[in-house]
């Protein structure tokens, strides 16, 4: 089955940095790829996410990037602020199952002012 | 209008009760997802139903795991002889149903297992 390994585990940025975070997947079906922002207590939120026909997708501060051949692909976060202190999970479709997810083991984002 | 909810918040259960963990998803929505958060881990997929087909088991850890959905609508999560190990936050989720595309997947505020 489907493999996503997500790095690092732990980020911590001063604010106006950038945040990157980096995972890999072993499927070479997947072709969905997205990415969930959860703050502490509360609920996964998908912020951003990229079908495996595009190599780039852009919204605001975040971006993702995905390269197939080498099946990873990346969360750029711009400008950080404090509220993007949060865990980030990224993940991939399993094979052609449109609605199966594997997800990372996620990464605790924390900004400093 | 109203999110995907999920009763109880917390459940606190002795070693090998029963518990059942209830989930009612966004009106409209057709498939509905199980997955269970460990402390300090990611989201491990149980089970997916997907409108009126076969639910896909695949995930569920082992056969004391179940879960159904009544009506297309709300599903119930059943674990049985609950051990420690089950202990951890189990997340619903639903979405449109996918089809030929992806739809986004909407959490619930997840209910907190605590077997002692």
């Amino acid at each position: 089955g489907e493999n996503v390994e997500q790095h690092p585990s732990t980020l911590s940025v001063q604010e106006g940095d950038s945040a990157v975070i980096k995972c890999t997947y072993s499927d070479s079906a997947s072709n969905y790829f997205p990415w969930y922002k959860q703050e502490l207590g509360k609920r996964p939120q998908l912020i951003i996410d990229i079908r495996s026909n595009v190599g780039e997708k852009k919204d605001q501060r975040i971006a993702v990037t995905l390269n197939k051949t080498a099946k990873h692909f990346s969360l750029h976060i711009t400008e950080t602020q404090p509220e993007d202190s949060a865990v980030y999970f990224c993940a991939a479709s399993q094979g052609d199952s449109w609605g199966k997810l594997q997800f990372g083991a996620g990464t605790q984002v924390v900004v400093t002012p | 209008g109203a999110g995907v909810s999920q009763s109880p918040s917390n459940k606190v259960t002795e070693k090998g009760k029963d518990v059942e963990l209830r989930c009612d998803p966004i009106s409209g929505h057709t498939a509905l997802y199980w997955y269970r958060q460990s402390l300090g881990q990611g989201l491990e997929f149980l089970i997916y139903f997907q409108g009126n087909s076969a639910p896909d088991k695949s995930g569920l850890p082992s056969d004391r795991f179940s879960a159904e959905r009544t009506g297309g609508s709300v599903s119930t999560l059943t674990i049985q002889r609950t051990q420690q190990e089950d202990s951890a936050v189990y997340l619903c989720a639903s979405s449109l149903l996918p089809g030929t595309t992806y739809y986004e997947q909407y959490f619930g505020p997840g209910t907190r297992l605590t077997v002692t």
